[in-house]
């Protein structure tokens, strides 16, 4: 079974700081990895996601995450933070094997501090 | 392009009752999947629609059904409501349904079971 663990529930950083989310993932299969964003009162929108190919991958909003599979991690990282980045950030992953749906972490929530 | 769209946003019923979630996805996109989310479980998959066939089923109790129509809209059923399906009902669609490909979702719809 897939799974993933997100480091820390609330993540709080001053505006203009590195703004760095860790997400570790657990699959015996070759993963898709996924960062989705939501809003207040809203759904979820995607930051980034990796299938294969490059292990760094760019994603909307300034944000990147890289694919370690040694050390099977996806952080999310944006260099210079913005108060628009307050929200609850997402990292699931999937895979081929079993159409396996997506598995999402727990969450963390990013407060950006003027 | 519109995007996801579920109605209701809000509801309220009370233990017992049911309830019908309604969603439309994007024109084009032939696969629909509902997640349940709550501040406990966080985001959990519930089913997975593609061409009028459930394809995938998420570990939740038979009171949780869904359908989907010709046209792609979906919608779910909850059955015998309890207190613990209050949550934020989400809904995505893909296009084809393949797990690597992006999911887009609905701001989803607010249950309140009193």
């Amino acid at each position: 079974a897939q799974s993933v663990t997100q480091l820390g529930s609330h993540v709080s950083v001053s505006e203009g700081a590195l703004v760095l989310l860790r997400c570790n993932y657990s699959s015996s299969v070759p993963p898709y990895l996924f960062w989705y964003v939501q809003y207040p009162n809203q759904g979820l929108q995607l930051l980034l996601k990796y299938t294969t190919g490059a292990t760094l991958v760019k994603g909307i909003n300034g944000f990147e995450a890289e694919f370690k599979k040694s050390e099977t991690s996806f952080h999310l990282t944006k260099p210079s933070a913005h108060m628009s980045d307050a929200a609850e950030y997402f990292c699931a992953v999937s895979s081929d094997s079993g159409n396996t749906p997506l598995v999402f972490g727990k969450g963390t929530r990013l407060s950006v501090i003027a | 392009k519109a995007g996801v769209t579920q109605t209701p946003r809000y509801l309220i019923k009370t233990r017992g009752q049911q309830v019908t979630l309604s969603c439309s996805p994007i024109s084009g996109h032939r696969s629909v999947s509902w997640y349940q989310q709550t501040p406990g479980q966080g985001l959990q998959f519930l089913f997975e629609y593609f061409s009028e066939t459930q394809r995938n089923k998420g570990n939740f109790p038979g009171r949780f059904s869904g359908r989907q129509f010709s046209n792609s809209r979906s919608e779910m059923n909850v059955s015998t409501l309890e207190l613990g399906d209050s949550a934020l009902y989400l809904c995505a669609s893909s296009l084809g349904g393949a797990v690597r490909e992006t999911q887009y979702f609905g701001p989803g719809t607010r249950l309140l079971v009193l």
